[in-house]
């Protein structure tokens, strides 16, 4: 089946470094992919929407200039969180949308931590 | 690895009809499961989630699970279905350690008709 692969699975950095998070779409074109974020014991929540080869659309209250997206190619979204700070550590999670079937598929999610 | 499979991935059902999603996982431990919702044009949605204890759990907007050992399954259940129930449903596992991965099902669209 349709594979989603979410790079790194976890990782710990230092304030103020950037750190970026790749979502990959394995065996399938995604013209649209999606970025989560999820507080402890809280739901998922969206963050943006990201669409090939133009400007992601964020959601209110997330700001753009720290969370930069980039939908460069039908396989790949990145997520970098610039100039990390200790509240935003937490867990992220993409999905990418099949363009034959419009089927979604989620990556494995990524745990950020900021020292 | 643990893996997640929804065998439906479309289901029609009359409003206040019952509905049944099934979900079942793959995993050599204990899981952390979840079900989540998503509505046209919305972010996923906690519906409920199972840790431990009681095997029937109760979510909201009249949702239950059952974790059911035996058979690798977490199938969600509710009595009767709203028209505004209709959307995606993902059935999700987490590792018992932790809930750094969490592997999701491919989702169920649930449409209601009238």
């Amino acid at each position: 089946g349709a594979v989603v692969s979410q790079h790194p699975s976890w990782v710990i950095c230092k304030s103020g470094t950037s750190v970026k998070i790749e979502c990959r779409s394995l065996d399938f074109q995604a013209t649209t992919m999606f970025w989560y974020r999820q507080f402890p014991k809280q739901s998922l929540m969206l963050m943006a929407t990201s669409n090939e080869g133009s400007k992601a659309t964020y959601e209110q209250g997330v700001e753009k200039d720290k969370f930069l997206i980039n939908h460069a190619s039908l396989t790949l979204s990145t997520l970098t969180v610039t100039s990390a700070h200790p509240e935003d550590s937490s867990f992220y999670i993409c999905s990418a949308r099949d363009s034959r079937n419009e089927k979604l598929f989620f990556g494995s999610g990524t745990q950020l931590s900021v020292l | 690895a643990q893996s997640v499979t929804q065998p439906d991935i479309h289901i029609t059902v009359s409003e206040g009809a019952s509905l049944e999603l099934r979900c079942n996982y793959s995993y050599g431990a204990t899981p952390y499961l979840f079900w989540y919702v998503q509505s046209p044009g919305q972010g996923l949605q906690l519906l409920l989630k199972y840790f431990s204890g009681d095997t029937l759990v109760q979510g909201i907007k009249g949702f239950e699970a059952e974790f059911k050992r035996s058979q690798s399954s977490f199938n969600l259940r509710k009595p009767s279905v709203h028209w505004s129930d209709a959307a995606e449903y993902f059935c999700a596992v987490g590792v018992t350690a932790g809930r750094r991965a969490l592997t999701f099902g491919s989702g169920t669209r649930l449409q209601v008709q009238p």
